[in-house]
């Protein structure tokens, strides 16, 4: 995984309530991003940080709030979860030289 | 905007073969990345290749090659001498310097023993 670790690995949640999804990396690179995988999808970006205190907004960013505190730790917070939100939720770094993100485990959410 | 076509949702190879998966991607840029990422079973998204646009030669690693045509915008992925753990969902990627990967949809490859 490249040193990019994501907890937890599955969730069961019901509809309002709350979570936070972490991610962490130890390569001390700044750029990091979340991305939803729906079944039968490609991934898409919820949020990216090119840096500690700096996010910003990706394609499908409603009901999903971020931080970046430090280079290492992105978390990705739900709020108020709806079954819209069920789905696999991948952290992604991106590493030079070869411009490459490298993707953590996953973590697979379910809203019911 | 950006956006990433792969038309084979499945496709099948026997063991050994070779197979060809195809991509097509709309972009007003001339820099960007390419890359194909397999995503097995597992979930995990694992990087098989990329390509950088301004590179006329196309990429290879191992059994893996791409034939990149940049006035096309196509970019196809041939998999030599297929293995039983070639089987996976293959995504094509676009991405232009440090900006986000816009994914294609996936196609799921199939391999027979």
């Amino acid at each position: 995984n490249a040193g990019v670790t994501q907890t937890p690995k599955f969730r069961i949640l019901k509809i309002g309530q709350s979570m936070t999804l972490q991610c962490a990396q130890d390569m001390n690179h700044n750029y990091m991003y979340w991305y939803r995988q729906d079944p039968g999808m490609g991934l898409k970006l919820i949020y990216y940080s090119v840096g500690a205190g700096i996010t910003d907004k990706g394609e499908v960013p409603n009901g999903y709030n971020v931080s970046r505190s430090t280079t290492e730790d992105f978390p990705l917070r739900l709020e108020l979860a709806a079954p819209s939100q069920t789905s696999v939720y991948f952290c992604a770094v991106h590493m030079p030289p070869y411009n490459e993100q490298f993707f953590g485990p996953g973590t697979r959410l379910t809203v019911l | 905007a950006q956006t990433v076509t792969q038309s084979q949702p499945e496709m099948s190879v026997q063991e050994a073969e070779t197979v060809t998966l195809s991509c097509t991607y709309d972009t007003s840029e001339s820099d960007y990345y390419l890359f194909w990422y397999k995503q097995p079973p597992s979930r995990q998204m694992i990087l098989v290749i990329r390509q950088e646009a301004y590179k006329q030669q196309n990429a290879t690693e191992n059994r893996f090659s791409v034939n990149f045509q940049k006035a096309a915008k196509s970019f196809s992925l041939k998999i030599s001498d297929s293995q039983l753990g070639d089987a996976a969902m293959y995504f094509c990627a676009y991405r232009r310097d440090t900006d986000k990967l816009i994914f294609g949809t996936g196609t799921r490859l199939q391999v027979f023993p």
